[in-house]
């Protein structure tokens, strides 16, 4: 069964250094999503994107925050200048379409450590 | 706004027994509801989603889900539980505005089966 990958699954950072997570979606599908959850908290959505532009975006994903798919596989999240509350688990998600039935289907997640 | 609420932190329960997991939903318009498994260093797995029909919706692992529109619940449950069950469910509703849709998840309830 397909899934969706995520490299690495734990970074390390120092603040204020840039980080780039890396995901491989599922190969056919066409809209990628970012979460993230904070250690004790809620998975929180970030950013939605379709057609190599931002469907929409959170309050969270803030000018730091970039998404790239720079080729035909990967999904990146960048994140310009790393802070301490950046420190979380991200979760990238693909899914086929966005009827009422099509399913978001998640990888296994790249914890971030900014120290 | 949509939003989940999973009231308990954890569940125990014996291995053989039956098992409930808490979700209760705040929706304007349809409830698109869905449940999710974490576990140890894996993705999010997609169990099983309600959209419309049967209140009863039956999904992977021979989990199952009641969907209580009065009582606005999304109990997940399972007759028998195995040691294998043991993991992180997630409840989360489908926020369908502007069609390219986000999922607001729960806080997770860490269910532990006991041998």
């Amino acid at each position: 069964e397909p899934e969706v990958t995520q490299t690495p699954s734990h970074q390390v950072t120092q603040m204020g250094q840039e980080v780039i997570l890396r995901c491989v979606p599922i190969s056919n599908h066409l809209y990628f999503y970012w979460y993230r959850q904070i250690l004790g908290q809620k998975v929180e959505f970030l950013v939605s994107f379709y057609n190599n532009e931002i469907s929409e975006k959170s309050e969270i994903f803030d000018d730091q925050f970039s998404v790239e798919r720079p080729d035909g596989s990967n999904f990146t999240l960048k994140i310009r200048s790393t802070k301490l509350e950046d420190s979380a688990m991200y979760f990238c998600a693909s899914g086929a379409g966005t009827g009422v039935t099509d399913t978001q289907y998640f990888g296994p997640g790249t914890r971030l450590t900014v120290l | 706004a949509q939003s989940v609420a999973q009231p308990e932190d954890q569940v125990n329960v014996a291995e053989g027994n039956p098992l409930t997991v808490k979700c209760t939903y705040s929706v304007s318009g349809n409830p698109y509801l869905f449940w999710y498994v974490q576990y140890p260093n894996r993705g999010l797995q997609f169990l099983l989603k309600y959209i419309t029909g049967d209140n009863l919706v039956k999904g992977s692992y021979g989990f199952e889900a009641e969907f209580n529109k009065s009582q606005t619940s999304f109990h997940l449950k399972k007759p028998s539980a195995l040691v294998s069950d043991s993991a992180l469910y997630f409840c989360a509703v489908r926020d369908m505005k502007y069609n390219f849709n986000k999922f607001y998840f729960g806080s997770g309830t860490k269910l532990n089966v006991k041998p």
